[in-house]
């Protein structure tokens, strides 16, 4: 059973970057049928999709994001990472990160627990 | 951008009772090979969302026969047949029409 585990400051300041970090267990990250992704949920509203990797590199963005944001994956760990920069209030909410599959079937199988990200002095 | 707009945004059910949430799209989302590119998922309290429905219709691997998709184009329908106290949670549909760019719809929060 593949698992997806989060991990990363819960804390952090204004205007500095947001760095969490996903690893698989379970599975391989270089399998060629999934990519990875990371979505975001603030306090008490929707999900909102932030990005994807694919094990050889290959990154898509939400284009509202996209200027902040940076994924990368480490296939020798399986872990894949997020970065967001320039952080405010506004970028406080639970990251999940996510496997889903892309081609004639297209969705999201196995998601993390979820992290808690405040950003705050 | 595709965007994707549910309703209601809040359900107040009777168990037994059917239930409805429907999903419209900014634009279609039937692919040329025929598929309708629209999943379901459930976030039940305190987890994860998981997948209910993929292409429209297809009921992910051990979710009840309770749940139906139905839909193609720009509108899209969930119904619970017959509501149970588990099935309390916040509802999204989510297009995967584009190319690996995904939007999910507001939300519907059905409590009982």
């Amino acid at each position: 059973q593949l698992q997806l585990q989060e991990s990363g400051p819960r804390l952090v300041k204004p205007s500095e970057t947001l760095s969490l970090t996903c690893t698989v267990s379970g599975g391989s990250i270089s399998r060629t049928d999934s990519y990875w992704g990371w979505i975001r949920q603030p306090p008490g509203k929707g999900l909102e999709w932030i990005g994807s990797i694919y094990y050889s590199g290959s990154t898509y963005y939400t284009p509202s994001l996209k200027s902040r944001v940076t994924l990368s994956v480490d296939t020798s760990k399986d872990q894949f990472s997020l970065r967001l920069s320039s952080v405010t209030a506004a970028d406080t909410a639970v990251y999940y990160c996510a496997r889903h599959i892309w081609g004639y079937y297209r969705y999201f199988t196995y998601w993390g627990q979820g992290t808690l990200v405040t950003v705050s002095s | 951008d595709i965007v994707m707009t549910q309703s209601p945004l809040s359900l107040p059910v009777t168990p037994g009772e059917p239930a409805s949430i429907s999903c419209r799209s900014s634009q279609s989302l039937l692919h040329s090979n025929g598929n309708n590119y629209l999943d379901w998922y459930v976030q039940k309290p305190g987890h994860s969302p998981q997948l209910l429905i993929y292409l429209g219709s297809n009921r992910a691997p051990g979710v009840p026969d309770r749940f139906s998709g139905s839909g193609s184009g720009t509108d899209f329908t969930l119904k619970i047949s017959r509501v149970e106290a588990e099935d309390v949670g916040v509802y999204y549909c989510m297009q995967a029409l584009q190319t690996l760019m995904y939007s999910f719809g507001q939300g519907t929060k059905l409590e009982i």
